[in-house]
């Protein structure tokens, strides 16, 4: 049973830059949602994606977009990069929304100089 | 809104000891879910344990326990038997039971199992 996987493990940009993360959720899943994980500190919700639309979303800026697939595999977009964007970049699946526990996968660590 | 508080930045428990790590929240519902979850250094969250708050019973897996006590909004995990595997660092998490709402963290406790 395929776990969630996420690309990059690493990236490295520079201020401005834009970022494309992207995420492949647990079999048999159909929701995903982002965490932005700052050291030291817990997962931050970003927003979630279900049926290829943003359903909820957190209190981050909208140079943090997204999208979800019809294979359910999303992408985590974030533009004009701030030296605070770096963080581990967590992605999450669940059944149906929320109302599953949901699982992560291994983060993307995204550092910004 | 709601909040978690982790009130221990780090703990540690010498291998095969019991150690219980802390966590406190905040909210105005009355059906929720709880959760630990377990991050060692390779940095993917792994799900320890989960509660139903409408459950009196305390969840169990294992060598992972859970005491909840509803009222006073305390939630805190007992690792029986601990192993040097147990190392990492552990976050409970709060959910709304009702509605699309996602996880709330705490901010971690850092467990350190010595040898």
């Amino acid at each position: 049973d395929a776990g969630v996987t996420q690309s990059p493990t690493h990236l490295i940009k520079t201020r401005g830059q834009q970022v494309t993360l992207r995420c492949s959720p647990k079999s048999g899943h159909d929701t995903v949602s982002w965490y932005q994980q700052a050291l030291g500190q817990g997962p931050q919700f970003i927003f979630q994606y279900y049926e290829e639309e943003e359903r909820q979303r957190g209190n981050f800026p909208d140079r943090f977009s997204g999208h979800q697939y019809p294979n359910y595999s999303s992408e985590l977009n974030v533009n004009a990069l701030l030296l605070g964007d770096s963080a581990l970049y967590l992605c999450a699946s669940s059944l149906v929304l929320f109302t599953d526990t949901q699982y992560f996968g291994p983060g993307t660590r995204l550092t910004v100089l | 809104a709601q909040t978690v508080t982790q009130s221990q930045p780090e703990m540690s428990v010498q291998e095969a000891e019991t150690v219980t790590l802390s966590c406190t929240y905040d909210t105005s519902e009355s059906d929720y879910y709880l959760f630990w979850y377990k991050q060692p250094p390779s940095r993917q969250m792994i799900l320890v344990i989960r509660q139903e708050a409408y459950k009196q019973q305390n969840a169990t897996e294992n060598r992972f326990s859970v005491n909840f006590q509803k009222a006073a909004k305390s939630f805190s995990l007992k690792i029986s038997d601990s192993q040097l595997g147990d190392a990492a660092m552990y976050f409970c998490a709060y959910r709304s039971f009702s509605g699309n709402t996602p996880l709330v963290f705490g901010k971690g406790t850092r467990l350190s199992v010595i040898a």
